[in-house]
């Protein structure tokens, strides 16, 4: 285990289809976030996960935006009803422990909707 | 609105030669920032990470600073690299509760010519 993994690493997708993305952190990172990246801006983050505990969420996950870790390890993040606005860089990082953490990323999954 | 303004956008400079990029935020209250690289089409890669009390964080040829006080921090490139090409963003977490919520800032985008 070198690194986070991220499936698949480009999806396009017609407007209205499900999509659904798998991140695998490090394997003993008990944290685990999604940010999504738009082209020339930074990531935005969407959620966070404490182990299989959604802790966090942005007002940028919409209804049509739900993430899963069912296990505390690998985590799942689906978008129902593709908008175009969807298209972006869906990046998922891991940490280790409690308090200000080192944040380690994958290599992100980027969402095209047609 | 916690924000993470960074500067400049984009910077060209010549390979060999030193650059310093800015980052002024107004996170509050504040927990840590840290410094990320990120290459074209792939997830960020930490540079450095600095705690309020902390001033300075050096990383190879990379050195961050930190004014807690003005809201400040630098990231300074030494002997740039070619493979220094890169957007290079500045996160700045808010401490809440327990929760550490990252803020990012829209990167600046570095070319090294040879």
């Amino acid at each position: 285990d070198t690194g986070v993994s991220q499936d698949p690493r480009h999806k396009i997708t017609k407007r209205g289809q499900n999509v659904t993305f798998r991140c695998d952190p490090i394997s003993e990172h008990n944290r685990l976030y999604w940010y999504r990246q738009t082209l020339g801006q930074g990531p935005e983050f969407l959620t966070y996960f404490q182990n299989e505990a959604q802790l966090e969420k942005s007002r940028l996950l919409s209804d049509r935006f739900s993430a899963e870790r069912p296990k505390g390890s690998f985590s799942t993040l689906e978008i129902q009803r593709t908008e175009q606005g969807d298209s972006a860089m869906y990046l998922c990082a891991s940490s280790l422990g409690q308090g200000p953490l080192e944040q380690y990323f994958g290599p992100g999954t980027r969402l095209t909707v047609t | 609105k916690n924000q993470v303004e960074q500067s400049p956008q984009s910077l060209i400079i010549l390979e060999g030669k030193n650059c310093t990029l800015q980052c002024n935020y107004t996170v509050s209250p504040f927990s840590n920032l840290r410094w990320y690289k990120q290459d074209t089409g792939r997830g960020p890669v930490s540079l450095t990470i600095m705690t309020f009390s902390e001033n300075t964080k050096s990383n190879g040829r990379y050195t961050a600073t930190l004014d807690a006080d003005t809201k400040q921090s630098s990231l300074h490139i030494t002997a740039s690299q070619l493979s220094d090409s890169a957007s290079y963003i500045c996160v700045v977490s808010l401490s809440s509760g327990g929760s550490y919520i990252p803020t990012f800032g829209r990167g600046t985008s570095l070319i090294v010519h040879p």
